[in-house]
């Protein structure tokens, strides 16, 4: 398996658009968490699938960020519209749990 | 909630020497895991150690063991034999184990360890 996936590795913005965090977990795990690194708050939560439904979303900022799993093997985090303060590491993981968790390489986003 | 407390933001070691990093995590549930993650400069998330909660032995992979005491609540992790490579920041992180549905994984601020040469 070619590990949990995710896409672009960086994406540089302008503030106001729209940007689109894509993530494919490994085959077979049932639940996906999104999270947001940066140096002031560490790792971050944003929100957690469980079989393709968002079990917990507490940790997303505001409205302007959206995450969607349509489906077991496709999520998608969704910022609009994109600020400054949103620049950071995202990370995308998958599990099969109880068992542990696998991480992307993490998308690296810049709003300018 | 759970929350997991890592109290040394950064700690150094010699290559060569022993070095433990402090988790303490604070939970209602009796059924949970608890794992070490390292994430060198490369910013990849690499598992370390993995502790299920329900086992007394303490987990021990290669030069990585941890001191588990779930009474106290307390999931330390100990490197033998440093080496350059172990340089990273180390996350403590908790898995409750509900049976339901809810395995959000809750992660600590991060110990940045330093190995020197």
């Amino acid at each position: 398996d070619a590990g949990v996936i995710q896409s672009p590795r960086h994406e540089v913005t302008e503030m106001g658009q729209e940007v689109t965090l894509r993530c494919k977990p490994i085959s077979g795990h049932n639940s996906l968490f999104w999270y947001r690194q940066t140096m002031m708050r560490g790792l971050e939560l944003l929100i957690y699938f469980n079989n393709n439904v968002p079990i917990d979303d507490s940790g997303m900022p505001e409205d302007r960020f959206s995450a969607k799993m349509p489906n077991a093997s496709f999520s998608t985090l969704k910022i609009q519209p994109s600020e400054p303060r949103d620049s950071a590491v995202y990370f995308c993981a998958s599990s099969f749990p109880p068992s542990l968790a696998f991480f992307g390489q993490g998308t690296r986003l810049t709003v300018v | 909630a759970q929350t997991v407390t890592q109290s040394q933001p950064e700690m150094s070691v010699q290559e060569a020497e022993t070095v433990t990093l402090s988790c303490t995590y604070d939970t209602s549930e009796s059924n949970y895991y608890l794992f070490w993650y390292k994430q060198p400069p490369s910013r990849q998330m690499i598992l370390v150690i993995r502790q299920e909660a329900y086992k007394q032995q303490n987990a021990t992979e290669n030069r990585f063991s941890v001191n588990f005491q779930k009474a106290a609540k307390s999931f330390s992790l100990k490197i033998s034999d440093s080496q350059l490579g172990d340089t990273a920041m180390y996350f403590c992180a908790f898995m409750r184990d509900s049976g339901g549905s809810n395995y959000k994984l809750t992660f600590g601020k991060g110990t940045l360890l330093t190995v020197n040469p």
